[in-house]
């Protein structure tokens, strides 16, 4: 099974309608965060949280809001889509108290924004 | 204002041959930085790692060199085999105890294509 889950992988929407995505962990990390990957921008950052309490705004957090639930679950929401949000998005987890940087990401979730 | 930045967006390469991904970072406080991998429909996963205190780090076929001076890092990939094909992203850690503290900022990605 793998370590880090997204659901739904793919997701087609209308302009105005609210969704949420959704991250999973088995690893037992600390920290989790939200990216979308966009053709020749690279992975920006959305939002992170260090832990269940922690959650802090990335560089593109306008338009979406995240709630940690567990240490296990980190959900993303957009309140109300609009085209532009149209992206790929991953969710990483890291474990801080390791010593370790490493991000590990999950497959990712496909969004279309009618 | 794009704070690492990887200027060619694809590399082609022959099988066998050496694979050279760059990777350019402007604030000199970035003291660690990582490549990523990506495979079409998979997330970003792990592949090196390199400290500021290094100039070199190794892990078998894979070699990332960092040059503080230049704020330049680069990827080697000796011998280059058609299962590299793949977007590579390389990170930046802000330091620790700023505004940004402990987050990884990436640069845009290269797709190499290894020819068989």
């Amino acid at each position: 099974d793998a370590d880090v889950t997204q659901t739904p992988r793919n997701r087609i929407t209308k302009t105005g309608k609210r969704i949420m995505l959704e991250c999973s962990q088995t690893k037992g990390h600390d920290r989790m965060y939200w990216y979308r990957q966009d053709p020749g921008l690279g992975l920006r950052l959305i939002y992170y949280s260090f832990d269940v309490k922690d959650i802090n705004k990335g560089e593109i957090s306008d338009g979406y809001s995240v709630s940690r639930q567990a240490q296990a679950k980190f959900s993303l929401s957009l309140e109300s889509a609009i085209p532009n949000q149209t992206a790929l998005y991953f969710c990483a987890t890291s474990d801080f108290r390791a010593g370790t940087e490493t991000q590990y990401f999950g497959p990712g979730t496909r969004l279309l924004v009618l | 204002d794009q704070q690492v930045k990887q200027n060619s967006p694809s590399l082609s390469v022959q099988e066998g041959r050496i694979s050279i991904l760059n990777c350019d970072y402007t604030n000199s406080m970035f003291d660690y930085f990582l490549w990523y991998k990506k495979y079409p429909a998979e997330g970003p996963t792990f592949l090196i790692s390199i400290s500021s205190i290094k100039d070199k780090n190794e892990d078998g076929r894979f070699t990332v060199f960092l040059n503080k001076s230049a704020k330049h890092l680069s990827l080697h990939i000796v011998p280059s085999q058609p299962g590299d094909s793949a977007v590579y992203f390389c990170a930046a850690l802000t330091p620790y105890g700023s505004s940004n503290t402990g987050k990884l900022i990436f640069g845009q990605g290269t797709t190499l294509q290894v020819k068989p």
